[in-house]
């Protein structure tokens, strides 16, 4: 069955990068989308940023573009995201999911982020 | 962008109890919206698409309904394993967004 794992834990400081891998088994990662959604402690869910894995188009949220870069290699069945200048307020789990044109799934395991001085 | 109001925000009931949630959009999305169900340390599962389509595996004391702007989760016979927080999400528009969650436990 489909199923995408991710990356462990990472600790930040403000200002540095984080890129987060996600590696997908048991379906066509080529002919699907990847979609980011991260989750604040105690918080909902905040869609970040979409790449279509066969052509490289991608698409992110009005509140984070510049700062995030998603990426995919179809070569690993790998996607990737990348979070610059990170703040105290990006300290979240990140997940990537499957996006189809009907729902989002399956999710990732999510990777925490902590970003403290 | 597609705003979506989901309530309550925290509810809790009796095991068998039935449960309702509602989840509202601030614009037309026909049925295309899903239900989430996240446990509690857990990454969120898919519970229901199109509105209404259970997902192959989910009990069947779980149903969608709704469309346009108005939709409701509904749980039948509440069991000790449904204790979590529930999401609408909605897939009609870019960005994707998600209601704020309601989170259900056992009294």
């Amino acid at each position: 069955q489909a199923q995408l794992m991710q990356s462990g834990g990472e600790v930040k400081k403000p200002g540095d990068s984080v890129r987060v891998s996600c590696k997908a088994s048991g379906y066509s990662f080529v002919n699907s989308g990847m979609s980011w959604v991260r989750q604040a402690p105690g918080e909902g869910l905040e869609w970040m940023a979409w790449i279509n894995v066969y052509n490289g188009n991608t698409n992110y949220a009005q509140r984070l573009q510049g700062r995030v870069t998603v990426t995919s290699d179809t070569s690993t069945n790998t996607a990737y995201m990348e979070l610059m200048s990170l703040r105290s307020d990006d300290t979240a789990v990140y997940y990537c999911v499957r996006e189809t044109p009907d729902y989002f799934d399956p999710w990732g395991q999510g990777t925490l982020v902590i970003v403290s001085s | 962008d597609v705003q979506m109001t989901q309530s309550p925000s925290s509810l809790s009931a009796s095991v068998g109890d039935t449960v309702t949630i509602t989840c509202r959009a601030s614009r037309n999305i026909h049925t295309y919206l899903t239900w989430l169900q996240q446990k509690p340390g857990k990454a969120p599962t898919l519970l229901i698409y199109g509105a209404s389509t259970l997902k192959t595996g989910v009990p069947s004391r779980f149903s969608g309904s709704g469309s346009g702007t108005d939709f409701t989760l509904t749980i039948r016979s509440l069991q000790p394993e449904d204790v979590a927080t529930y999401f609408c999400h909605q897939v009609y528009g870019t960005p994707s967004s998600f209601g704020g969650g309601t989170k259900v436990d056992i009294k």
